[in-house]
């Protein structure tokens, strides 16, 4: 069964720490793999997306990695901010269906002042 | 605002009765999708359109859910007899192609 894990299901920083989110997934044939950061009652807005090829992109402050041997993906945020309090999500699509994207559960951030 | 807009975005609504939620995608965008999101999870497809035809429905799309997508432009879920397990957010994305999906802010409905 296709899917995709993560943790830590929540998390709490101070401002101007870093952290590091992880994934990992079972989805095979592997197409690519996104991260996505959520508000809270907003919808999601992709950080950023990989493809087999491709082992690690930044997106200012985040940087996301991609191991697909291992399965396993990791989102690093870079001195935070208030602003990033939200859920990230893990998300990943198969090559048999790249349109049904399969979504991991979130890790809750917030950073605190 | 030319990003993916949805409405009504809070819906309260007593069990048993009908609702219907738009969806209006990117101008440019064929591919319509629309997901139900529970607190604490991540969003779980239910359904997706390219132009006008609906490919894809998933088994959590029972009878009494219904999508449309008539001129290939804006959706509409219908949502019939409501229950309270239907109480979740529905997001609506859009794409060109299978490339990027651009998410709206969602509808928030709860059945009481």
């Amino acid at each position: 069964k296709n899917q995709v894990e993560q943790s830590p299901q929540s998390l709490i920083i101070l401002e101007g720490k870093n952290c590091t989110l992880q994934c990992n997934y079972t989805v095979s044939p592997f197409s690519n793999l996104r991260w996505y950061k959520q508000d809270t009652g907003r919808g999601p807005v992709s950080l950023t997306i990989m493809t087999f090829s491709e082992n690690t992109k930044s997106n200012g402050r985040y940087t996301a990695t991609l191991d697909a041997d291992t399965k396993q993906s990791s989102l690093h945020i870079t001195a935070s901010q208030l602003s990033d309090s939200a859920s990230y999500i893990c998300v990943v699509s198969s090559h048999r269906d790249t349109d049904k994207l399969i979504f991991g559960t979130g890790t809750r951030l917030q950073v605190f002042p | 605002d030319t990003g993916v807009s949805q409405d009504p975005r809070h819906k309260i609504t007593k069990r048993g009765q009908n609702v219907t939620f738009r969806c209006d995608p990117i101008s440019e965008h064929n591919r319509l999708y629309w997901y139900r999101q529970t607190l604490g999870q991540g969003p779980e497809f239910l359904t997706y359109f390219q132009n006008e035809a609906q490919l894809e429905k998933s088994r959590l799309l029972s009878d009494r859910f219904s999508a449309e997508r008539p001129k290939g432009s804006f959706s509409t879920l219908e949502i019939q007899r409501t229950e309270q397990g239907d109480s979740a957010m529905y997001l609506c994305a859009s794409s060109f192609r299978s490339y990027e999906q651009y998410f709206g802010p969602g509808t928030r409905l709860t059945v009481t």
